[in-house]
């Protein structure tokens, strides 16, 4: 079984939706991590959580919110979805020492 | 803060050249550098990492130097196939940033028979 998983792994939706996209893992790890990949533009950083109570913004959380409802899980939300969010998402969770990160598969969603 | 800067592609090669791709970072203390790869239709996956300076990180026919004099990590192979057209992000993890990882912005390599 996979280490990180996302649901769904892929979705359409229309403008002004709500959408949650879901992540859970069992690797154990406290840190999580949500990634939004644009082409040419790399991975960038939604949110990240360092624990259950810890919640903090990344370089591009307008627009988002999360839950980390668990250890294990990690809640991605688009409050009202528009079409510039159409991306594909990565959840990844990372090891204490190192910094190494493990990915999910992504959820492509393409907003219309 | 911390960057990562890697080269623009797509680079394209024939199956058995020599593959180099370059890395720099900038970062105001010691990280872990890394090479990601993501594959088609894939997540990243980890390819190599390099903790400290003058570390060498491998994997599957891949090389990359922690050089810190120059601040670089350039990925290397010896002969590529097509099986490694994917595409590659070099990546740095700061202990100073609450172990964020830093990504470049991806390069695109394909391999052709």
């Amino acid at each position: 079984d996979a280490d990180v998983t996302q649901t769904p792994r892929n979705r359409i939706t229309k403008t002004g939706k709500r959408i949650m996209l879901e992540c859970s893992q069992t690797k154990g790890h406290d840190r999580m991590y949500w990634y939004r990949q644009d082409p040419g533009l790399g991975l960038r950083l939604i949110y990240y959580s360092f624990d259950v109570k810890d919640i903090n913004k990344g370089e591009i959380s307008d627009g988002y919110s999360v839950s980390r409802q668990a250890q294990a899980k990690f809640s991605l939300s688009l409050e009202s979805a528009i079409p510039n969010q159409t991306a594909l998402y990565f959840c990844a969770t990372s090891e204490p020492t190192s910094g190494e990160q493990f990915f999910g598969p992504g959820t492509r969603l393409t907003v219309l | 803060g911390d960057s990562v800067t890697q080269m623009e592609g797509p680079v394209t090669l024939s199956e058995e050249a020599f593959l180099t791709i370059n890395c720099t970072y900038t970062a105001t203390g010691y990280p872990s550098l890394f090479w990601y790869v993501q594959y088609p239709g894939e997540g990243l996956q980890l390819l190599l990492k390099a903790t400290k300076a003058d570390d060498k990180g491998s994997n599957k026919g891949f090389e990359a130097t922690y050089r810190k004099e120059t601040t670089s990590f350039h990925l290397e192979k010896g002969s590529v196939q097509v099986s490694d057209s994917a595409v590659y992000f070099c990546a740095l993890s700061d202990r100073g940033g609450g172990f964020k990882t830093i990504f470049g912005a991806g390069t695109r390599l394909f391999v052709k028979a």
